[in-house]
Parts: C-alpha cells; structure tokens; sequence
C-alpha cells in the first residue's frame, strides 16, 4: 500500500525559514517522480515544485523559485521541501504527491497523495 | 503556460442528476488531462486520467471525455458522497475547481 507522511509544518514568521519532509512507502521511491503541491485555506490547489526520480531535475512555480528548494533521499524513501523567506501568501496546507508520467514522459499526473502538513506564515 | 479554465465554478444538483464539469486548456493538450476529486477536509483523489481512463476502485457513474482543448467531467447520476470540489489538471497547471453540492 502506498503511503506518503508528511511533516515539518507549522507556524513561522515572515521571513523565516522550515524545512518540510515526506515519507514514502508501498512503492520504489527512486523511479517516480515526485511533487509538492498546496492549498491556501479555502482555495484551490496549486503546484509549487517537483523533482525527478534521481533528484538530478527539479522545477519550481514563479512563485516559489529562488525561495524554495526541493530535494529527495532515495537511501530514505524521503522527499524535502526547504522554505526561505516565507511570505504570508505562502500559508497553506502543503501536499507531497507520487506523479505518474505519460506522454512521452512530457506530462504527469498525481496518483497518490499524502495528508498534508499545514503552513502558517504569520507575526 | 498553459491556463486551465473550468466551468461553472459552483453548481447545485439533485440526487441522481445527470452532473456535467468542463474544462478548457489554453492550448492543445491531446489527451493530457486527469480530473481530481476533493471531498470537504480531505486529500485530493485522481478520478481519471488520459480524459478518459477511470482511475482503479472509482464508480463507474464518473466519465472523462475531450481531446485538444475541451473536456469534460460528467457524473452519470449523483450522490450524496459526491460532494466535493473537482479540479482537472495538465502538466503543473490545476484548473480553479467546481464546488458540487446537492440541491
């Protein structure tokens, strides 16, 4: 069974910095892909970063990029997100998600997604 | 990159209504789209895939039809557990979600 456990989340001030992790069983790490997405309170949901199955790729939303950094350990089944200079807008409840690769390996899609570890950026 | 758009953003139905979502890219997308269920206070579930292929363990009242530019998402006859927001997704872009409720 497929199982992803995020944690990490919690409150911070604006400007600060927290480290998210995500866990994963039930499947090989190491050949998927993998993303975080987020939802602000009450409002929909929103990629921020993905890595590829080595880690040797990453990809950022404009939102994120410079700010966040995503990295994985295959030895430990285990995704990161590093998160610098939060902002307000950054407070939401941020997902790990296994992505499925299809189309020539052009496009992807979220087959399994973790609880959600939640963000509060606030003084 | 590429823009999402659902419609409508909210809607109001019957038990047992025919309920139709629709979501445009703007820019072709062959088939590259996948549809995600999120009930009140819990984590988004894929629905479909490839606009069209149900994902395992998902009622067959669910279906995903288009190609190109529009699709749609259409539950045959809806149900109380059917409450929820839907989101169709490509690539890394996420639609902004239909909220359906029962009337």
């Amino acid at each position: 069974e497929v199982q992803l456990l995020e944690s990490g989340g919690g409150l911070v001030q604006p400007g600060g910095s927290l480290r998210l992790s995500c866990a994963a069983s039930g499947f090989t790490f190491s050949s998927y892909a993998m993303s975080w997405v987020r939802q602000a309170p009450g409002k929909g949901l929103e990629w921020v970063s993905a890595i590829s199955g080595r880690g040797g790729s990453t990809y950022y939303a404009d939102s994120v990029k410079g700010r966040f950094t995503i990295s994985r350990d295959n030895s430990k089944n285990t995704l990161y997100l590093q998160m610098n200079s939060l902002r307000a807008e950054d407070t939401a409840v941020y997902y790990c998600a296994k992505e499925v690769r299809y189309g020539g390996n052009s496009v992807q899609y979220f087959d399994y997604w973790g609880q959600g570890t939640l963000v509060t950026v606030s003084s | 990159d590429i823009q999402m758009t659902q419609s409508p953003s909210s809607l109001s139905a019957s038990v047992g209504d025919r309920v139709t979502i629709t979501c445009r890219a703007s820019q072709g997308i062959s088939n590259y789209l996948a549809w995600y269920q999120q009930k009140p206070g819990k984590v988004p579930k894929l629905l479909i895939y490839a606009a069209s292929t149900l994902q395992s363990g998902v009622p067959s009242r669910f279906s995903g039809s288009g190609s190109g530019t529009d699709f749609t998402l259409t539950i045959s006859s809806l149900q109380p557990e059917d409450v929820a927001s839907y989101y169709c997704q490509t690539s890394w872009t996420f639609g902004q979600g239909t909220k359906v409720e029962i009337k």
